[in-house]
C-alpha cells in the first residue's frame, strides 16, 4: 500500500524568510500528486497539482511554487512567506484516478506559522 | 463562490445518540461525494463515499444520503462514539474526471460526549 511521507510537521518562519515542504511518496508509480492547504476556519484547499515529472499545475495565484523533480518527490516552496501563508499543508495522492471510485490519500500534514 | 458547504461549524452529541453532518453543494456537474475525518495535527482520512447513481450508502456505523434534487447530502453515524470526535469533510467531485481535484467543504467539528 502507498506511503506519503512529508516534513516537517511543524513549521514556525518570519515573514520574508523562504519555505521548501517536502512531499515524497512510497508503494506506488507515476502517481498524481498534489497540495493542498487547510487555513483556519476553512476547508481544504487545492493549490498544485501534478501529473508527472516537472509537469505542475496551478489552482490558484499565490505566493507559491510547487515542483516535481523524481517521480515520487513534490516540493512546495516560497522565496518570501507572507502572513497569510499560513496554515496546515498537506500532500496528496489520488487511487484510481479516472474512475469514479478515486479517493484522495492524504499525508500526515506540515502546520506552517508564519509570524 | 463557495460550491460546497457545511453549514455548521460544529456539532455537540451524546454518546450512544446519532451524529448528524449536514453538506450542500451548488455545481450540479459534482457525482460524486466523499466523507473525510480529521483529527488535530493529522491528515484527513477516508470514511465513505456514494455516487450520484444512489441515494444511499452504508458501512458500518457510518451511512451517507445523497438527495440530488436539493442537492444536499448527509453523514449519519450511529452509534457515536467518543473517538468520533474529530473535524468531518465533505467533498465533491465528477466522478471520473476530478483527477484528485475535489472541492471540499469548511468541514464541521464533531464532540462526541461520553
Amino acid at each position: 500500500s502507498q506511503t506519503i511521507h512529508q516534513w516537517p510537521a511543524t513549521l514556525v518562519q518570519p515573514v520574508g524568510s523562504p519555505l521548501s515542504l517536502e512531499c515524497t511518496v512510497e508503494g506506488t508509480s507515476n502517481p498524481n500528486l498534489y497540495w493542498y492547504r487547510q487555513a483556519a476556519g476553512r476547508g481544504l484547499q487545492l493549490l498544485f497539482y501534478s501529473i508527472g515529472i516537472d509537469q505542475i499545475s496551478s489552482e490558484v495565484p499565490q505566493n507559491l511554487s510547487a515542483s516535481r523533480p523524481q517521480d515520487r518527490q513534490f516540493i512546495l516552496s516560497s522565496k518570501k512567506l507572507l502572513l497569510s501563508d499560513s496554515g496546515f499543508y498537506l500532500c496528496a495522492l489520488v487511487t484510481s484516478p479516472g474512475f469514479t471510485n478515486e479517493k484522495l490519500f492524504f499525508g500526515s500534514g506540515t502546520q506552517l506559522s508564519v509570524l | 463562490d463557495q460550491q460546497v458547504k457545511q453549514n455548521s461549524p460544529s456539532l455537540s452529541v451524546q454518546e450512544g445518540r446519532i451524529s448528524i453532518l449536514n453538506c450542500d453543494y451548488t455545481n450540479s456537474m459534482f457525482d460524486y461525494f466523499l466523507w473525510y475525518k480529521k483529527y488535530p495535527a493529522e491528515g484527513p482520512t477516508f470514511l465513505i463515499s456514494i455516487s450520484s447513481i444512489k441515494d444511499k450508502n452504508e458501512d458500518g456505523r457510518f451511512t451517507v444520503f445523497l438527495n440530488k434534487s436539493a442537492k444536499h447530502l448527509s453523514l449519519h453515524i450511529v452509534p457515536s462514539q467518543p473517538g468520533d470526535s474529530a473535524v468531518y469533510f465533505c467533498a465533491a467531485g465528477a466522478g471520473g474526471t476530478s483527477y484528485g481535484k475535489l472541492t471540499f467543504g469548511q468541514g464541521t467539528i464533531l464532540t462526541v460526549h461520553p
